[in-house]
């Protein structure tokens, strides 16, 4: 068990709708990391937040956005959803986001299936 | 454009012997490599890392080894175990640019008993 939670474990919706994923890192962790692990695109990252602010964007899409909230867990959310976004989303936690090289431990994912 | 790449996409070893799992990167700004290793339908979990001013690091079983030249690392697991059966992602991050982590397209291991 890393300490990272998600949930939901499994989210199936149909397209054109919106949903949201949500993360709680592990304790103590500020930064929190999104990725996205389709079949033709491998893991990639998404977005980074810090202590609830933004710190970096990947292959995020416009219809995607992410927060961090207070107590640090971060929430992603889908809109306008296609067939394409069916993917795993994982987030992962480390303790700071630059200056130092840090480990980071996922989260058991969220699974997306968009019909 | 892959900046990390791993060559193998499976790997086929007998328990008790060794397993060496591959990876090239590109970018010369990565400093801090790790592996992980996946069970299909859950999360990576972290195995091992290494700073880009080692050459090795050893953990137990697990020994990754970093050549900086050749812009190649490599895991070694001895003995291989059938529990180690999964597949291993190899992934790059630079401290400087946020710590993302780039991956590897993942080397499934298959250990026979």
């Amino acid at each position: 068990d890393s300490g990272v939670t998600q949930t939901p474990k499994h989210l199936i919706t149909a397209t054109g709708q919106r949903v949201t994923l949500r993360c709680s890192p592990r304790s103590g962790d500020l930064s929190v990391y999104w990725y996205q692990q389709s079949l033709d695109q491998g893991l990639q990252f998404l977005i980074q937040y810090y202590n609830g602010e933004e710190r970096a964007k990947g292959n995020i899409l416009e219809r995607f956005s992410a927060q961090q909230f207070p107590d640090l867990h971060s929430e992603l959310n889908l809109s306008s959803l296609e067939l394409g976004d069916s993917a795993l989303y994982f987030c992962a936690s480390s303790t700071r986001t630059s200056g130092i090289q840090e480990t980071q431990y996922f989260g058991p994912g969220t699974r997306l299936l968009v019909l | 454009d892959q900046q990390v790449k791993q060559n193998s996409p499976s790997l086929s070893v007998q328990e008790g012997r060794i397993s060496i799992l591959n990876c090239d990167y590109t970018n010369s700004m990565f400093d801090y490599f790790l592996w992980y290793k996946k069970y299909p339908a859950e999360g990576p979990t972290f195995l091992i890392s290494i700073s880009s001013i080692k050459d090795k690091n050893e953990d137990g079983r697990f020994t990754v080894f970093l050549n900086k030249s050749a812009k190649h690392l490599s895991l070694h697991i001895v003995p291989s175990q059938p529990g180690d059966s999964a597949v291993y992602f190899c992934a790059a991050s630079a401290w400087r640019a946020g710590n993302m982590l780039t991956f590897g397209g993942g080397t499934r291991l298959m250990v026979k008993p």
